[in-house]
Formats: C-alpha cells, sequence, structure tokens
C-alpha cells in the first residue's frame, strides 16, 4: 500500500506570491491534516479535512486554506507569502472515522523556501 | 487545551548505552499520548502510542514508553542505542474524543557517538 504522498518535495518563492501544496493520502484514508514544522515553533497543527469538510482549524491567518477532493486528496494554498512561511509542510493522513485520534500516518513534506 | 514540555533539546549518548527521553504533558481532559520520530528530511514514524491499558508500552525499534498518569509523564527509552537511532523525537498528545489534532513537544534531537 502507498504511503502519503506529498508535492512537490521542494518549492522556493517570493515575498507576495502563492503556493499550492498536494497531499495523496493513503488509499482508502478519508481524513487529511496539515502540519507547519519550523525551528522556532515546532510543529503546529494547520487545519483537518474529512469527506470534503474541514473539520478543525488551527491558528493560523486566513492566508492559509486547505480543500478536499471527493478521491480525499487535499491542497494546501498560502497566498501573499511572507518570509516566515518558510517551513516543512506536513500532511498525514487517518482512517477519519469518529475517533480516528489514535494514529496519523505523515508524508514527507513539502519543503517551502520563501525569499 | 493540551501541551507538551520535552525537558531536553538535545541528548548526546554513546552507543550501545541506555537512553531516556523526557515528555511531560498538560491537560484537563483524557489523551492519547505518542511518540514520533524524525530522520533527516524525512516525515514523521510513529514509534509507539499509549491508548489505554498497561501503562508500559512497547514500539518499533527496541523502544519502550512508560505513562504516569500522576506525574503527567511519557518518557521514552532503549536499553542500548544504535547510530542508526539518530534523529529528532517527538512527543505528542492528541484528545480521545473531538479534533483530530495532535499537539507536539519541541522534539529532542538525540545524536549517537560511537
Amino acid at each position: 500500500k502507498a504511503g502519503v504522498t506529498q508535492t512537490p518535495r521542494y518549492l522556493i518563492k517570493t515575498r507576495g506570491q502563492q503556493v499550492t501544496l498536494s497531499c495523496s493520502p493513503i488509499s482508502g484514508h478519508r481524513s487529511v491534516s496539515w502540519y507547519q514544522q519550523t525551528p522556532g515553533q515546532g510543529l503546529q497543527f494547520l487545519f483537518e479535512y474529512f469527506s470534503e469538510t474541514q473539520r478543525n482549524k488551527g491558528n493560523f491567518p486566513g492566508r492559509f486554506s486547505g480543500r478536499q477532493f471527493s478521491n480525499s486528496r487535499s491542497e494546501m494554498n498560502v497566498s501573499t507569502l511572507e518570509l516566515g512561511d518558510s517551513a516543512l509542510y506536513l500532511c498525514a493522513s487517518s482512517g477519519g472515522t469518529t475517533s480516528t485520534n489514535e494514529k496519523l500516518f505523515f508524508g514527507s513534506g513539502t519543503q517551502l523556501s520563501v525569499l | 487545551a493540551q501541551s507538551v514540555t520535552q525537558l531536553d533539546s538535545q541528548v548526546p549518548v554513546f552507543e550501545e548505552a541506555p537512553v531516556e527521553l523526557r515528555c511531560n504533558y498538560s491537560s484537563s481532559v483524557s489523551v492519547y499520548l505518542f511518540w514520533y520520530v524524525q530522520y533527516p528530511n524525512q516525515g514523521l514514524q510513529l514509534l509507539l502510542k499509549y491508548l489505554s491499558g498497561s501503562t508500559l508500552v512497547k514500539g518499533i525499534n527496541g523502544f519502550e514508553a512508560e505513562f504516569n498518569k500522576s506525574q503527567t509523564s511519557f518518557h521514552l527509552r532503549k536499553p542500548s542505542v544504535h547510530i542508526s537511532d539518530t534523529a529528532e523525537y517527538f512527543c505528542a498528545v492528541t484528545r480521545i474524543q473531538g479534533a483530530q489534532k495532535l499537539v507536539f513537544g519541541q522534539g529532542t534531537r538525540l545524536t549517537i557517538n560511537p
């Protein structure tokens, strides 16, 4: 069974641009979560999608948004990029039923650099 | 809200020595507890988890952790480390019911010296 796939692996953007990151969950998984990892703030929860609906959201500005498609694939978008958005963005999937906090499977991440 | 404190940002040990990585958490509700490992340029891999039952949990790669409710701790241990254990280790908690959201500690960088 293929794992969680994130594309692209690396991305370089300049301030003010926008970026879209993609995540394909493990086959059959309906929940996709996104996390931001930086040296200063560590790992922080961005949002979670389940069956195309945002189920939970972290404390990030509205510039960070996401969506999930009917095949459970998810995209994350960051508009008006700032230098501080440089980070490793990790996607995780799980089965997504009512009590699914038991195990998340993580992708290798997209390393975003904002210049 | 939940919070996690990893008491050591870096832990250097010699190969074949034992190691303990410390984790304390705070939560007003019942939680699940996890340890994840991150190798360079990779995502997170689950080492072990505590959901309920026995407080001593065994995971992959010879790691184990003990849940101590009274001390709100979940320390990770390995009796004999290898060079390949060099990585960053993250302790995390999540509510048992509700939001699918992991709250992570700041991480502990484990360095194994030959």
